[in-house]
């Protein structure tokens, strides 16, 4: 399995919603990312797992929850988003935290309404 | 890490090769140079990575010359669904296991027209 799957594929939410979006990863790899990615711009790095611990947290609003269950799983979780974090979330995996080469998920297109 | 530099956009006739080049004058000695290619609304996806001289593989070429501070993918022959952004990431292999911060660049958006 090479891949990484995301769920869901789209979301719509209230300001006042709770959600969580979910990676899944079957390669092995001890490193996880979550991106954040607007509309004709470069993915942003929000947060980094490394050996199911947070690692680097690039100064992400706390409405925005990282979780590593196991080294499989990653879960973001949302609280209290603006419309201004309507955007695509990306899941990425690599072997370490380290290196350059990372296996992405699809993404999950979300809506803050 | 290197900062990248690419153009904002190109457009290719179908059937044309593409070379899409990328600056990166700060490159350190240990730095690999990394495309990805990402479709609208799908994640980047890893084309090829090459140190120096030349890297082939089924996708595309990279060339890299003796200086390493720019590199050029090369697409032979594109058709539409090549249609898409290609980044270029410049880091090292992290074989010291340190975290290393990779950030996008704005990237090259290719279209390719019928």
């Amino acid at each position: 399995d090479t891949e990484v799957t995301q769920t869901p594929k789209h979301l719509v939410m209230g300001m006042t919603n709770k959600k969580s979006l979910k990676c899944e990863q079957h390669m092995g790899h001890r490193a996880m990312y979550w991106y954040k990615q607007k509309a004709k711009k470069p993915p942003e790095l929000m947060f980094v797992y490394s050996y199911e611990k947070l690692s680097i947290n690039e100064s992400v609003p706390s409405r925005f929850s990282p979780e590593c269950p196991n080294s499989s799983l990653l879960n973001l979780h949302l609280h209290a988003l603006q419309p201004e974090d309507s955007a695509l979330y990306l899941c990425a995996s690599s072997q370490t935290q380290a290196g350059v080469v990372f296996t992405f998920g699809s993404g999950t297109r979300l809506t803050v309404v | 890490l290197a900062k990248t530099t690419q153009p904002i956009s190109m457009d290719s006739y179908e059937g044309q090769e593409v070379n899409i080049t990328c600056s990166h004058n700060n490159i350190a000695t240990n730095d690999y140079i990394t495309w990805y290619q990402q479709f609208p609304s799908q994640g980047p996806r890893f084309i090829i990575q090459g140190y120096k001289t030349k890297v082939t593989n089924e996708v595309a070429s990279l060339f890299i010359p003796a200086d390493r501070k720019s590199s050029t993918l090369s697409l032979p022959r594109v058709s539409l669904s090549d249609t898409a952004v290609y980044y270029c990431l410049v880091g090292d292999l992290g074989l010291s296991g340190g975290y290393q911060k990779v950030t996008f660049g704005t990237g090259t958006k290719l279209q390719v027209i019928p």
